[in-house]
């Protein structure tokens, strides 16, 4: 079946320019997670969704990020303004029931801001 | 805070030649560790989950093992497509914690 997908593959933007980030998560999967993935750094936890429960937004280091998850499965992560330090990989992943299941990772998004 | 130590940060390998990858951790009230692979451009891949101190996985030339401090991911006689970053996280009272990885690069 399907796995994770993200897109785009890779965003180059300029420094204050707003980019939106997608990720589909395996159907059926209920939680969702996104991460940043920053050269030579472990993934850093950035928001998650359990269903219709609030979302923990605890990771998001600033309030230039924020995410949406619509209907259940579709995710966007939108940067606003975005910055240099911004640019890493983004990477979205879903998981069956959340708890300790197992994570499936997308690809990525690489985003380098100029 | 949890926390996760991986060691060494690289590793080269020639083929054919056993070794162990190491993960440190504290955590509050482990639920899981987890092991990924991730290839260079790609996300990371699951291999395995262990749950309890003493617990063991084994797929292909990898086996995993777990203690309350720390888990040995050990490749057997490892092959050139074993190349690349092994990623441990823990799972605690709330989200996963990713160590930095161990890159591996085995050379025929």
């Amino acid at each position: 079946g399907a796995g994770v997908s993200q897109s785009p593959s890779n965003k180059v933007t300029e420094k204050g320019k707003d980019v939106e980030l997608r990720c589909d998560p395996i159907s059926g999967h209920t939680a969702l997670y996104w991460y940043r993935q920053s050269l030579g750094q472990g993934l850093e936890f950035l928001i998650y969704f359990q269903g219709n429960s609030a979302p923990d937004k605890s990771g998001l280091p600033s309030d230039r990020f924020s995410a949406e998850r619509t209907g259940g499965s579709v995710s966007t992560l939108t940067i606003q303004r975005t910055q240099q330090e911004d640019s890493a990989v983004y990477l979205c992943a879903s998981q069956l029931a959340g708890g300790g299941d197992t994570q499936y990772f997308g690809p990525g998004t690489r985003l380098t801001v100029l | 805070e949890d926390q996760v130590t991986q060691s060494p940060e690289a590793l080269r390998l020639q083929e054919g030649e056993s070794s162990s990858l190491n993960c440190s951790y504290t955590v509050s009230g482990l639920r899981g560790l987890f092991w990924y692979r991730q290839d260079p451009g790609k996300g990371p891949e699951f291999l395995f989950t262990l749950y309890s101190a003493g617990e063991e996985k084994e797929k292909e030339r990898l086996k995993a093992t777990l203690t309350k401090k720390e888990s040995f991911l050990h490749i057997t006689a490892p092959k050139p497509e074993d190349s690349a970053t092994y990623l441990c996280a823990v799972l605690g009272y709330s989200t996963l914690t990713f160590g930095k990885g161990t890159m591996l690069l085995v050379s025929p």
